[in-house]
């Protein structure tokens, strides 16, 4: 099973700062089948980019992803109120599927 | 627009069944596979089981392996999650989810999802 460890837990920011996330596999993530989720209280998840830097419909370019093999990168370049939130990796190419435990994203 | 409609959560003893259904409409739902996420209270999403668009494949997650059967009906537009022998650590809001494929590995990333519904297994 590929543990994804995602760092920090929490990040205190801003509106209109820069945000990275980190996500790290116990494993090589074939074919970058790497995910990542933004989820707000009482809401569903809610997919913003995957294979680890495509973003899905509607996303805004502010949100960007990067990262191959082991390590990979969620990068908000300037906060809006509305980012702030609770962000989770996937990794969807190695049964069984696995998240991360999350980044709370909140304002300082 | 994509829509999808959890129901059938609630609370069940120990040891109980509970069937999920997911209505979905705005796609056409033989073409995608659909997944089953749980989340428990306070904490961090779990996968839990995927079907592909045929529904000739399906997985599990190791924890419900042999206790949760995956189902669709194209003709219903429906998902199912038939939930048998629940435990307390089943407890959580479980979240149908539409697939990017009907199938291979980006069967398993979730475009869409729905609400969720509320399993609470207590005596």
């Amino acid at each position: 099973e590929i543990v994804l460890t995602q760092s920090p837990g929490t990040l205190s920011l801003s509106p209109g700062e820069g945000a990275t996330l980190s996500c790290r596999a116990s494993q090589s993530v074939s074919s970058s089948y790497l995910a990542w989720y933004q989820q707000k209280p009482g809401q569903a998840p809610r997919l913003l980019i995957y294979g680890a830097s495509s973003r899905a419909t509607g996303i805004p370019d502010r949100f960007s992803g990067s990262g191959s093999g082991t390590d990979f990168t969620l990068t908000i370049s300037r906060l809006e109120p509305e980012d702030f939130a609770v962000y989770y990796c996937q990794q969807y190419g190695s049964s069984p599927i696995t998240f991360g435990q999350g980044t709370r994203l909140e304002i300082k | 627009e994509v829509q999808l409609l959890e129901s059938g959560g609630g609370l069940v003893q120990p040891g109980g069944s509970l069937r999920l259904s997911c209505a979905a409409s705005g796609f056409t739902f033989s073409s995608y596979a659909m997944s089953w996420v749980r989340q428990a209270p306070g904490k961090g999403l779990e996968w839990v089981s995927v079907i592909s668009g045929s529904g000739g494949s399906t997985y599990y997650a190791d924890s419900v392996k042999g206790r949760f059967t995956i189902s669709r009906d194209s003709s219903k537009n429906t998902l199912y999650l038939q939930m048998d022998s629940l435990r307390a650590e089943d407890t959580a809001v479980y979240y149908c989810a539409k697939g990017v494929y009907s199938s291979g590995w980006s069967m398993n990333l979730c475009s869409d999802w729905g609400q969720g519904t509320l399993v609470t297994v207590s005596s």
